[in-house]
């Protein structure tokens, strides 16, 4: 099943704003992950962050996890182009074995 | 550079008939997991494997099977193609189980007339 869900399901932005999405997931979790997939490609790891992280930078990525409302944001600052693509977070349950994936963020950055 | 790769990329089949994806790693990882991508669906597990001999069921296994007899590949097989399986397939692995990110191969879109 579905553990995590992204939220808004499509976002259009201009060249150097910055996109924020979120993620809501329902049961406990190890930690939560967010992967890029470019249309026609499979999907990319972009950032892990553990369940006793709260904030975790890769570049222009800002991840921040809430464990107490069960939610993530992944931000990207001065978005690009070459950003648009689909964004879905991904979680391990602590009793999990493969990792849930939720329906993605669309995003759509214009020059 | 180790990698993971799918064939074929693109299938047209007919319902009824035997399906085989091909999904062949190279980072020596013991994980592998077959999702499906479908529109308003997201990603979902379809089977995975933690090693040689190994293989499990996912959310979605009815009408497909694996097999692992080798660490490097984890073949997808349609019994009996129906057009409920016209799906564009991923393979991914991993190194940890449970913990770890997933490597994905590039897919394979499989439309079944």
């Amino acid at each position: 099943s579905q553990q995590g869900e992204e939220d808004p399901q499509a976002l259009s932005i201009q060249e150097g704003e910055n996109a924020t999405m979120n993620c809501s997931y329902k049961t406990s979790i190890n930690n939560l992950q967010w992967y890029r997939q470019n249309s026609g490609r499979g999907l990319v790891h972009l950032i892990l962050i553990r369940s006793n992280e709260r904030e975790k930078h890769s570049g222009r990525l800002r991840v921040t996890l809430d464990t107490s409302k069960k939610s993530s944001s992944l931000l990207i600052t001065a978005s690009r182009a070459a950003d648009t693509a689909s964004y879905f977070c991904a979680t391990y349950s602590n009793s999990g074995y493969a990792l849930n994936f939720g329906k993605g963020t669309s995003l759509l950055v214009t020059p | 550079d180790a990698e993971i790769t799918q064939s074929p990329r693109h299938k047209i089949t007919e319902t009824g008939r035997q399906v085989t994806l091909a999904c062949h790693q190279t980072w020596n990882h013991n994980n592998m997991f077959w999702y499906r991508q479908d529109l308003g669906h997201g990603l979902r597990l379809i089977h995975y494997s933690y090693g040689v001999q190994d293989t499990n069921k996912g959310e979605v296994s009815d009408g497909y099977s694996v097999s692992r007899s080798n660490t490097e590949d984890l073949p997808l097989t349609l019994e009996s193609a129906a057009s409920s399986q016209t799906s564009v397939y991923f393979c991914a692995s991993s190194v940890d189980s449970g913990i770890g990110e997933l490597f994905f191969g590039e897919g394979s879109r499989l439309t079944v007339l």
